[in-house]
């Protein structure tokens, strides 16, 4: 069983709308949770941190339930500038610091 | 504020060839982390390390090495390269738990 899955997409939604991306994680001892942005061609760069309480940042809406096992991600308002990859990614340090990753959820919002 | 550089940034290799890949940081991370990214696959661990002069194996290090002589440095090199290693090669580093990731901008290598 992979560590880190989410729904690949693709996702295509209009201008305006709320689009939402789920992801699931295998093992219980994870400790740090993270969506990363990447673009076609350039490197992951960090969405926002995961908090179990949930945390907001703008359009961006992150949760966590741990007892699930699940982190969900929230995009409001989608603009253009959104289209990119959504990559969770899951950090638990009895292995090193290692971070897991899902493959990626592919957005693209449409004019 | 440089964070992570990777170089070369592109590079085209013939089968059997050797060549090193080189990352550093100037954030005095202590981890720091090689990955190959290809379609469909996600990023998966090549190797990774807690510290100057340590070095650890990760989920797909065959035809791999890797030294850590320097904190702020860490070399990824293939010996004798084959298609498959065809990819996208990110380093990144990280402070410690419950810190992120930070990735350099890729290397993009060609084995024929």
């Amino acid at each position: 069983r992979k560590e880190v899955e989410q729904d690949p997409g693709p996702f295509n939604v209009p201008e305006g709308a709320t689009v939402a991306f789920n992801c699931t994680y295998s093992n219980s001892a994870s400790q740090s949770f993270f969506w990363y942005r990447q673009d076609c061609r350039k490197e992951p760069k960090l969405l926002m941190s995961v908090y179990s309480s949930g945390n907001e940042d703008g359009r961006f809406t992150a949760q966590l339930n741990r007892a699930s096992q699940y982190i969900s991600l929230l995009i409001r308002d989608s603009k253009l500038s959104d289209s990119a990859t959504y990559l969770c990614v899951v950090n638990r340090v009895g292995t090193g610091n290692q971070f897991y990753f899902g493959t990626g959820t592919s957005l693209t919002v449409i004019p | 504020n440089a964070g992570v550089t990777q170089t070369p940034k592109f590079r085209v290799l013939k089968t059997g060839q050797s060549m090193t890949l080189l990352c550093a940081q100037d954030m005095n991370h202590e981890y720091m982390y090689w990955y190959r990214q290809d379609p469909g696959m996600g990023l998966r661990l090549i190797h990774y390390s807690v510290g100057e002069g340590t070095t650890a194996k990760g989920e797909v290090p065959d035809g791999y090495n890797v030294s850590r002589l320097k904190k702020q440095n860490f070399l990824l090199g293939l010996e004798s390269a084959a298609p498959s290693q065809t990819s996208v090669y990110f380093c990144a580093s990280s402070y410690s738990t419950p810190h992120e990731l930070f990735f350099g901008e890729g290397s993009r290598l060609t084995v024929l």
